[in-house]
């Protein structure tokens, strides 16, 4: 099956620094979901990207499907911003998503 | 619209129970899939229904079992519980408007936690 592969697996910033998460994959794929998980353990929808650049306030993402991967950009960062964040991806008509092990991001104040 | 609910969100079984839980997806979303995630293997897709169908399947044993109901709400079971099986489940509904992929929205999760 597909494989996706995040870093780096831990990233501590202070606060107003920017950041970059990256998530490899190793097919081709139609979906690519960027969720933030709260402590509560909820995956918040960031974006959904197969391709091309979002931006959403200070969070932007950016997928290049040729050759195989997405950029999660987060400027600014602030305490709240903490947490996990996962690349998941899809191929084909299945709706079952392929999760990488995510990036443990802390913001220290 | 509300989003995707699960209940219960926190449950306690001994070994060799079973349990039971249950999803109601946001409004007028037709596809349910089940996640399951803990510490050592991180998240895994557990199965997704489509018009009360299972439609796909990941690799869990046959304890782990669900269903959807006519208004797309599911309920995943697992029979003989293990230790293992602690972990936080996790449901998600899509729209399944047709063939092509769509977002996936999360529910906030039932952690389950066997003795």
């Amino acid at each position: 099956g597909i494989q996706v592969e995040q870093s780096p697996p831990d990233l501590i910033l202070q606060e107003g620094a920017n950041s970059t998460l990256r998530c490899n994959f190793s097919d081709s794929v139609n979906n690519l979901q960027w969720f933030h998980q709260n402590p509560w353990g909820q995956l918040i929808n960031l974006f959904y990207i197969p391709s091309g650049t979002k931006q959403n306030g200070r969070l932007s993402a950016t997928t290049v499907a040729t050759e195989r991967y997405s950029l999660l950009y987060i400027s600014s960062s602030q305490t709240t911003d903490s947490g996990v964040y996962f690349c998941a991806v899809g191929s084909g008509s299945a709706r079952q998503l392929t999760f990488g092990s995510g990036t443990q991001l802390t913001v220290l104040p | 619209k509300a989003g995707v609910t699960q209940t219960p969100r926190y449950l306690i079984k001994t070994r060799g129970q079973q349990v039971t839980l249950s999803c109601s997806p946001i409004s007028g979303h037709r596809s349910v899939s089940w996640y399951q995630q803990t510490p050592g293997q991180g998240l895994q897709f557990l199965f997704e229904y489509f018009s009360e169908t299972q439609r796909n399947k990941g690799n869990f044993p046959g304890r782990f079992s669900g269903r959807q109901f006519s208004n797309s709400r599911s309920e995943m079971n697992v029979s003989t519980l293990e230790l293992g099986d602690s972990a936080l489940y996790l449901c998600a509904s899509s729209l399944s408007s047709g063939t092509y992929q769509e977002t996936q929205y999360f529910g906030p999760g039932t952690r389950l936690l066997v003795l």
